[in-house]
């Protein structure tokens, strides 16, 4: 079955970056786009961006430009977020999607000092 | 790239039918029919209930229904269950930025 399973809770402070990692399994890798969405506390769900894990092309929402990055590793089906210059509006719980439906556990990351 | 307009909130008794709206543009929702809805319960992963504006994922309950009218998409529950009870967001593909997402229905099952 398909799975997306994400790294463990971060806590970060204010100016560091953070790496979030996404395993899937149960699908072959490269079918589809991997987006990354994620919802702040009190708050609705806000796509950041996506990476197409065949070409490693990405595309990102413009409030993120120039923060975050990502890639991926076909070796391992895994890719990778990593957002930088956090500050205490980053807290947020953050999610790996694909469009067939299936969403990653979520990471929990705080910005706090 | 601008979020979605839902209402904040919603709400029915079981049985009865309520119905979600989703309003974009012409950029999203207006000119592709891709949109999707999910249901957000606390502490869980988002589930996909509709996709590309009208149709159902395996294992989602036909009470679910999906429809677009110009630039809004909806989303109508038959036969609310408390169950339901959790919040919606509508998602559209867009020519600025490939998602959008509503900004969220907290759905009340009375």
């Amino acid at each position: 079955q398909v799975q997306l399973v994400q790294s463990g809770a971060e806590v970060k402070k204010p100016g560091a970056s953070v790496k979030v990692s996404c395993k899937a399994s149960g699908y072959m890798f490269i079918t589809y786009y991997m987006h990354w969405v994620r919802q702040a506390p009190g708050q609705g769900l806000e796509w950041m961006g996506l990476i197409n894990p065949n070409s490693g092309s990405t595309s990102y929402a413009q409030k993120f430009q120039g923060r975050v990055t990502m890639t991926r590793d076909t070796s391992t089906s895994t890719v990778y977020m990593e957002l930088s210059s956090l500050r205490s509006e980053d807290t947020a719980m953050y999610y790996c999607a694909i469009v067939a439906g299936y969403w990653g556990q979520g990471t929990r990351v705080t910005v706090s000092s | 790239q601008s979020a979605l307009t839902q209402p904040a909130s919603v709400s029915g008794s079981p049985g009865q039918s309520i119905t979600i709206s989703c309003t974009g543009t012409s950029s999203d929702v207006g000119t592709y029919n891709l949109v999707s809805w999910y249901q957000h319960h606390p502490h869980r992963a988002p589930k996909l209930m509709i996709y590309e504006g009208t149709k159902r994922p395996s294992g989602v309950s036909s009470r679910f229904s999906g429809s677009k009218s110009d630039n809004t998409a909806s989303l109508t529950i038959s036969g609310l269950q408390t169950e339901d009870e959790a919040h919606y967001y509508c998602c559209s593909y867009a020519s600025n930025g490939p998602w959008v997402f509503g900004g969220g229905t907290k759905l009340t099952v009375l």
